[in-house]
């Protein structure tokens, strides 16, 4: 059964520094997604990771992945206030299509 | 394209009652997905369907669950005889199946049970 861990599970940080999100999955899995969540909102997709090694960026959010080590991540640069969002990592099974979700990162971002 | 819409957004409802959710998925896509959410918790896959048929299902959908998508464009998640513990929100999420797939989720339906 696919598991998937987030650390740290709460983040406070101050704006303009830089911190990384981990997440962990327990087994072979061919996708890894990173979403955003804000308060009482639905999810966003953030990202879709396929391959090892692959590596994207959207502002200041780089997300890559590593599928040897079951690891992936989620890089902030220079954090700003509307950053602050609860991040969930999720992965998809080999098998099927449904998606494994982490316990989830809560982010504030502190002026 | 609006995105995916669920209705009604939130629902009170006292225990034992019955009650169904809709969702609404991007018009293209050919997958349905229903996830359910607790307070601090990540989403918990339900089931799933393409197009019309309903390929999955997780064993946290007891008997008490049912989902359809009748001509495989809405679905309908119904509730039969209502717990506390079904108190979360209920989320809908499309996608079209492919290599680069991504579920988009919708706004969700939050569900108390008194």
């Amino acid at each position: 059964e696919l598991k998937v861990e987030q650390n740290p599970l709460f983040l406070s940080m101050q704006e303009g520094k830089n911190y990384t999100i981990y997440c962990n999955y327990s087994t072979t899995s061919d996708r890894l997604y990173w979403y955003r969540q804000d308060p009482g909102k639905s999810l966003e997709s953030l990202f879709v990771l396929l391959s090892n090694g692959a590596v994207k960026q959207e502002g200041r959010l780089m997300a890559s992945l590593d599928t040897k080590a079951r690891l992936s991540t989620l890089h902030i640069t220079a954090a700003v206030h509307d950053l602050s969002a609860t991040y969930f990592c999720a992965a998809g099974e080999t098998s099927g299509s449904r998606l494994t979700f982490g316990e989830g990162t809560q982010l504030t971002v502190n002026p | 394209d609006t995105g995916v819409s669920q209705d009604p957004r939130h629902k009170i409802t006292k225990r034992g009652q019955n009650v169904t959710f809709r969702c609404d998925p991007i018009s293209e896509h050919n997958r349905l997905y229903w996830y359910r959410q607790t307070l601090g918790q990540g989403p918990e896959f339900l089931t799933y369907f393409q197009n019309e048929a309903q390929l999955e299902k997780s064993r946290l959908l007891s008997d008490r669950f049912s989902a359809e998508r009748p001509k495989g464009s809405f679905s309908t998640l119904e509730i039969q005889r209502t717990e506390q513990g079904d108190s979360a929100m209920y989320l809908c999420a499309s996608s079209w199946a492919g290599i680069q797939e991504t579920q988009y989720f919708g706004p969700g339906t939050r569900l108390l049970v008194l």
